[in-house]
């Protein structure tokens, strides 16, 4: 059966404590990996996509890398305002997506 | 235009009522979706659609009916919902589903 499951579920940082989210996957067929934000109530924003083992994209403090089996996104000297929900999610064959459990962050000033 | 649009933002509905939800895009993309969303759970996926055809019911309960008029609308019928289907409904769009999707804001359903 397909899957993907993030870690931790909760992650509280202070300002300037940089950490990392992971994502492990067991899915036949990957054919990509993205990396949402979802703030409360809100849709999914999207911030990246990995396709192959050893990728890695950057956005300002954001950095997600792509191995066999899982993914991870660091977050540097995190601010306030990247307090959000994390979501990983994996495109199958037949144009699914499939999206883990999420990472909620909070980072106090 | 690179935004996915959903109407209501918020919807109450009560348990014998019929009620439509509708999500637009404007990219010229190919395919769109329903999702479902609860409280601190991941979006789940219900219906997609390929070229206006349904390609995917992911064994959706016959009370929501989607609904694909044209290839820039996406319409999802509800109909005898019930408590337990009040959620946060995502919409979504993609033209080619491994380059991205890009997500509306959500139609925030309560059903009474």
């Amino acid at each position: 059966e397909d899957q993907v499951t993030q870690s931790p579920e909760a992650l509280r940082l202070q300002e300037g404590e940089s950490s990392s989210l992971n994502c492990s996957y067991t899915v036949s067929g990957l054919r990509g990996l993205f990396w949402y934000r979802q703030d409360p109530g809100k849709g999914p924003e999207f911030l990246f996509t990995l396709y192959s083992a050893g990728e890695e994209k950057e956005k300002e403090r954001l950095k997600a890398t792509l191995t066999k089996k899982e993914s991870f996104l660091h977050i540097t000297a995190p601010k306030p305002e990247d307090s959000a929900t994390y979501l990983c999610a994996v495109i199958l064959p037949i144009d699914k997506l499939i999206f883990g459990t999420g990472t909620r962050l909070q980072v106090f000033p | 235009d690179t935004e996915v649009t959903q109407t209501p933002k918020h919807l109450v509905m009560g348990m014998t009522n019929k009620k439509s939800l509708k999500c637009e895009q404007h990219m010229g993309h190919r395919a769109m979706y329903w999702y479902k969303q609860k409280a601190k759970k991941p979006p789940e996926l219900m219906f997609v659609y390929s070229y206006e055809k349904l390609s995917i019911n992911e064994s959706v309960p016959s009370r929501f009916s989607p609904e694909c008029p044209n290839s820039s609308l996406l319409n999802l019928h509800l109909h005898a919902l019930q408590p337990e289907d009040s959620a946060l409904y995502l919409c979504a769009s993609s033209q080619e589903g491994r380059y991205g999707y890009t997500f509306g804001s959500g139609t925030r359903l309560t059903v009474v």
